[in-house]
């Protein structure tokens, strides 16, 4: 059974526009959440994260927002640019600083930007 | 800047075979992780290892195996390869924390 779900298997936005990207888990003991981007033939990069004790984290153009209560998370990017095009994938974990790391990845989501 | 390199980018190998997929990290991190990813299905963790000579299976352990000998490496190995296991294989690596680092990837093809 999927701990994370990505239910949006593609997206398609108007550069300039936002993009949402949507993610949601079941596991309530997840503490520590991860977006990745992936390139085609690239490994994925690390995109941003956000803890549990958060509701909202920022970096540059890309936001993470976490609402515990419906277990869901977002990834909004803002604006969206043709070089953002490439598959999201949301990751959860629990053990907040825990040794062992392991994520639980969702399926992920392909992001077109068209210009 | 982290680096995970993987030593092969493209690998093609027969039914039956054994493959061997290494790992290098450069950053002293505890932990490694090997991965597959297909269509539609994300990323499923094979094994990881926290320490040196230590392994845990993931999700889909069957039909692989793995070595740790050195903090730095960590060996993916396929017995006997079959045409199921044609995927793109991503290594990882870690410290205390969630934040892994992913390799370039292999993308195997077995025939």
């Amino acid at each position: 059974d999927q701990q994370v779900k990505q239910n949006s298997p593609s997206l398609s936005v108007q550069e300039g526009r936002i993009s949402i990207l949507n993610c949601d888990y079941t596991n309530s003991m997840f503490d520590y959440f991860l977006w990745y981007k992936k390139y085609p033939a690239e490994g994925p990069t690390f995109l941003i994260s956000i803890s549990s004790i958060k509701d909202k984290n920022e970096d540059g153009r890309f936001t993470v927002f976490l609402n515990k209560s419906a277990k869901h998370l977002s990834l909004h990017i803002v604006p969206s640019q043709p070089g953002d095009s490439a598959v999201y994938f949301c990751a959860a974990s629990e053990e907040y600083g825990g040794s062992q790391g392991n994520l639980i990845f969702g399926k992920g989501t392909k992001l077109s930007v068209k210009p | 800047d982290v680096k995970v390199t993987q030593s092969s980018r493209y690998l093609v190998k027969r039914t039956g075979e054994k493959v061997f997929l290494e790992c290098v990290q450069d950053m002293d991190h505890e932990n490694m992780f090997w991965y597959r990813q297909d269509p539609g299905l994300g990323l499923r963790l094979i094994y990881f290892s926290y320490d040196v000579k230590m392994k845990e299976k993931g999700d889909i352990p069957e039909g692989y195996s793995v070595s740790r000998e050195k903090k730095e490496r960590f060996s993916l190995i396929l017995e006997s390869a079959s045409t199921n296991q044609t995927s793109m294989y991503l290594c990882a690596s870690s410290s205390v924390g969630y934040e892994q680092y992913f390799g370039p990837g292999t993308r195997l093809t077995v025939t």
